[in-house]
């Protein structure tokens, strides 16, 4: 059972330039995340999906795009690199039973550059 | 402006004392907050969860409460060793939302 998984691990980016951070997970999860964190920061909220066809903003949006085709997969799009975006980004997946959440499983991180 | 917070400062304890980490939060009213463990370089790990309505949770050698009165949780390591050495984040879920919204963690240094 691999939980979530996100790939590449490391990369740099040249400003302007566009790349695609994946992220899956295997343990049939309907609700995915995507977390940027910088250092001395809190967690942030990028985009969430609540199930395959549906995604909604989180608190930082803006230069991202998201899409959910499978229950599976849950990409995220840089598009326009920025240095602002330099950051450690975290996908996240969990599930309701009832009306509780047990606790997000989180993907081991994509630590981006962008120069 | 709802805000979620969590000393800054870095707690270092000795081997064996009990560490406590607080969590306070405003202009929230989470159904249930959650805290987690996170190493360098690696993502959270879910720890536990506790419902409003609960006043006390424990999980081996971890205790959490929470006072929704005062908006505040407390997170208890007995018995710390070395092994304990990270950040913990307390995380609160909106109600009506499924998102965690995270404090900026606390790191606990265990000394032996």
């Amino acid at each position: 059972n691999a939980g979530v998984t996100q790939t590449p691990k490391f990369r740099i980016l040249k400003i302007g330039q566009s790349m695609t951070l994946q992220c899956a997970q295997d343990m049939n999860h309907n609700y995915m995340y995507w977390y940027r964190q910088d250092p001395g920061m809190g967690l942030k909220l990028i985009y969430y999906s609540v199930g395959a066809g549906i995604t909604d903003k989180g608190e930082v949006p803006n230069g991202y795009n998201v899409s959910r085709s499978t229950t599976e997969d849950f990409p995220l799009r840089l598009e326009l690199a920025a240095p602002s975006q330099t950051s450690v980004y975290f996908c996240a997946s969990s599930y309701l039973l009832g009306d509780t959440n047990y606790g997000y499983t989180f993907g081991s991180g994509t630590r981006l550059t962008v120069v | 402006s709802q805000k979620i917070e969590q000393n800054s400062e870095a707690l270092n304890i000795q081997e064996g004392k009990t560490a406590t980490l607080t969590c306070n939060y405003t202009n929230y009213s989470p159904a249930y907050l959650q805290w987690y463990r996170q190493d360098p370089g690696r993502g959270p790990v879910f720890l536990l969860l506790i419902r409003e309505n609960e006043k006390e949770k424990r999980k081996e050698r971890l205790k959490v409460t929470f006072d929704t009165t005062l908006k505040q949780s407390l997170f208890h390591i007995t018995a710390s060793q070395p092994a304990d050495s990270a950040t913990y984040l307390c995380a609160l879920l909106l109600y009506g939302n499924n998102r965690l919204a995270f404090g900026k963690g606390n790191q606990v240094v265990v000394i032996p």
